[in-house]
């Protein structure tokens, strides 16, 4: 079984450049997340898809970063415009149900670095 | 408000010896998931067990072995016989009811030959 996917795996942007990010989840998960792990801390949700509704964006920088899913299935989130401390792994995870029942999988990350 | 505590930043070993990583968790839910992860120098992140609040049981897989003790709020990870290949960062994750995840700051382990 094909695990989470994610591309680019690295990206080097000036700031006040956009940039944006790939996810295909594991079929058949319903359940997507985006995390964003700066260098030497834990992940931290940014934002959680239910399908292809929102579910959790509390932690998400609205005025700055936004993320779809659309169809279900496929995920991308944008920055636009990044700043100096958008440098981070950006993680996505996909889990088969909502809820802490699931585990999450994770994909390998892309490294944004934002100069 | 749902925190995990990894006290440890770092910890270096001989290849062969036993590495114990701590973690301390706090939550008002009655049932709740804790995870452990491993993210090795690729960056991804690696499931490694599952547990939720009302099995204290402890459980071991080949060298992994896990602590789950309710009464002081931890849930201890042990690699026995370490190994070069068990070099990585580990994170003590606790989940909500919602799935949403909360991460611990993780502890990086080195094992040299």
């Amino acid at each position: 079984e094909a695990g989470v996917a994610q591309s680019p795996r690295y990206k080097i942007i000036e700031k006040r450049q956009s940039v944006a990010f790939w996810c295909n989840p594991i079929s058949g998960h319903a359940t997507l997340y985006w995390y964003q792990q700066i260098l030497g801390q834990g992940p931290k949700l940014l934002i959680q898809f239910q399908n292809n509704g929102v579910v959790d964006d509390s932690q998400l920088p609205k005025d700055r970063f936004s993320a779809e899913r659309l169809k279900g299935v496929d995920s991308t989130l944008k920055i636009q415009p990044a700043k100096l401390e958008d440098s981070a792994v950006y993680l996505c995870a996909s889990s088969l149900r909502r809820g802490n029942t699931d585990t999450q999988y994770f994909g390998p990350g892309t490294r944004l670095t934002v100069l | 408000a749902q925190k995990v505590t990894q006290a440890q930043t770092e910890i270096s070993v001989v290849e062969k010896e036993d590495v114990t990583l701590d973690c301390v968790y706090e939550t008002r839910d009655t049932t709740y998931y804790l995870f452990w992860y491993k993210q090795p120098p690729s960056g991804e992140l690696v499931f490694l067990i599952r547990r939720n609040s009302f099995d204290e049981q402890n459980e071991i897989s080949g060298r992994y072995s896990w602590n789950f003790q309710k009464s002081t709020s931890s849930f201890n990870f042990t690699i026995t016989a370490s190994q070069v290949v068990d070099s990585a960062v580990y994170f003590c994750a606790l989940s909500d009811s919602w799935g949403k995840l909360q991460f611990g700051a993780g502890t990086q382990v080195v094992v040299t030959p």
